[in-house]
């Protein structure tokens, strides 16, 4: 099956720096891939996905990379915000009509400070 | 627009004893609707999928089953809880081809 790897487990930035995350995925039929924002007992909240035919997309100061080749992908997150703290978590599914069909990674804390 | 509603959101329950978990959402039709398990500081683990009433796929063996009695009805049941089964359960929905959209959870402690 797919296994997502995710680093850093923890990520602490100071307001307006970027901060980025990294996954990679070992299954190369996956061609979906969303990045999910949850707070402290809260769902997750999809914040950003990308699919395989893109290489990049962006959407105000969220962005994703996604390397086919290499089996990687990464959000990237500029002008970071106090409000930007919560656990982030990369995903990936080769689930065709099913994307909910997701294999998660193990999450990312982020801190920004003030 | 669409809405997922997931209760109870808080839940603890003696070891044996059984489970029920409830998942509707409203303003679609057909939805693809899934069972989430996250255990403390792990990512999402993929428990139960759905593509139709009736319809119930199973991703990895567990003490957990699930059914679609409705068309936007989604529940996971146990007949005796484990200690092990304790974790926050997310129900999530989509339309074919399109992301899934993840309920509020449900924090299950089981003493």
């Amino acid at each position: 099956g797919e296994n997502v790897e995710q680093h850093p487990s923890t990520l602490s930035v100071q307001e307006g720096d970027s901060a980025v995350i990294k996954c990679t995925y070992s299954d190369s039929a996956s061609n979906y891939f969303p990045w999910y924002k949850q707070e402290l007992g809260k769902g997750p909240q999809l914040i950003i996905d990308i699919r395989s035919n893109v290489g990049e997309k962006k959407d105000q100061r969220i962005a994703v990379t996604l390397n086919k080749t290499a089996k990687h992908f990464s959000l990237h997150i500029t002008e970071t915000q106090p409000e930007d703290s919560a656990v982030y978590f990369c995903a990936a599914s080769s689930g065709g009509s099913t994307l909910g069909r997701l294999y998660f990674g193990r999450g990312t804390q982020l801190t920004v400070w003030p | 627009s669409q809405t997922i509603h997931q209760w109870p959101a808080t839940l603890v329950q003696p070891v044996g004893s059984p489970l029920s978990l409830e998942c509707t959402v409203e303003g679609t039709s057909n939805p693809n609707l899934y069972w989430y398990r996250q255990a403390a500081g792990r990512g999402l683990q993929l428990l139960f999928y759905s593509v139709g009433i009736g319809q119930i796929s199973s991703e990895v063996p567990q003490n957990l089953s699930a059914s679609r009695p409705q068309d936007r009805q989604f529940i996971l049941s146990s007949k005796k809880l484990l200690l092990s089964d304790s974790g926050f359960y997310l129900c999530a929905w989509s339309v074919p081809k399109k992301e899934a959209f993840f309920g509020q959870g449900t924090r299950l402690t089981v003493v």
